[in-house]
């Protein structure tokens, strides 16, 4: 199976500050296919995950620009130009290239100092 | 608008058995991939289960193999987990999600297994 690594645990920041997550898997995700299947979550605190960006750098429908993903073959990072009240919460990478099973990063608690 | 709604949460012993429902609404139901991801509390976001847009192809994660069955009626527009032999390790949230990318979620329904 996959592991997903991310790192810090815990992310306290500023307000207007950038912040910036990484992901690290055990093994490349780039697919046979060519496309690299690593998604980035936000769970906000007693909320649902919403999906923030697919395949490393792909913004979904309504995510603020602020958001970025980037990277590629192991090491992946989500960056948040400049950190907002709402974007508090527990932060996920998700693996879709090698599976069963689909794993999941074990989560970066954003917080504000 | 996508919106994924699930049912059936609740109290279970040990060793027993509960039925999970998603009703899918908003988007063309049998085009897609649908998955089970389940939180334990205080915990991260595991995986539980997927399933082919015509049900002929289904996945779990080892922890939960020959205990936990996903199905779909396309027909119906619905989801489902049916759980079996139920452990206390698998009181969690469980979120029924569109497709193997999660792009959209429901609100979760909670199952707690304890005597």
């Amino acid at each position: 199976d996959v592991v997903m690594t991310q790192s810090p645990l815990s992310l306290p920041v500023t307000l207007g500050q950038p912040a910036s997550i990484s992901c690290r898997s055990s093994q490349s995700l780039v697919h046979s296919d060519g496309n690299t299947y690593l998604n980035w979550f936000q769970q906000r605190p007693g909320q649902s995950p919403r999906r923030l960006i697919y395949e490393v750098s792909n913004r979904d429908s309504g995510v603020p620009d602020r958001f970025s993903g980037s990277g590629s073959g192991t090491d992946f990072t989500l960056k948040i130009s400049r950190v907002e009240a709402e974007d508090v919460g527990v932060y996920y990478c998700m693996q879709g290239t090698h599976w069963p099973p689909l794993t999941f990063g074990g989560g970066t608690k954003v917080e504000i100092k | 608008e996508v919106q994924l709604v699930e049912s059936g949460g609740g109290l279970v012993q040990p060793g027993g058995s509960l039925r999970l429902s998603c009703a899918a609404s908003g988007f063309t139901f049998s085009n897609y991939w649908m998955s089970w991801v389940r939180q334990a509390p205080g915990k991260g976001l595991e995986w539980v289960a997927n399933i082919k847009q015509d049900g002929s192809e289904k996945y779990y994660v080892d922890s939960v193999k020959g205990r936990f069955t996903i199905s779909r009626d396309n027909a119906k527009n619905s989801l489902y987990l049916q759980m079996n032999s139920l452990r206390a390790e698998d009181t969690a949230v469980y979120y029924c999600a569109r497709d193997r990318g999660f792009q959209h979620w429901g609100q979760g329904t909670l199952v707690t297994v304890s005597s």
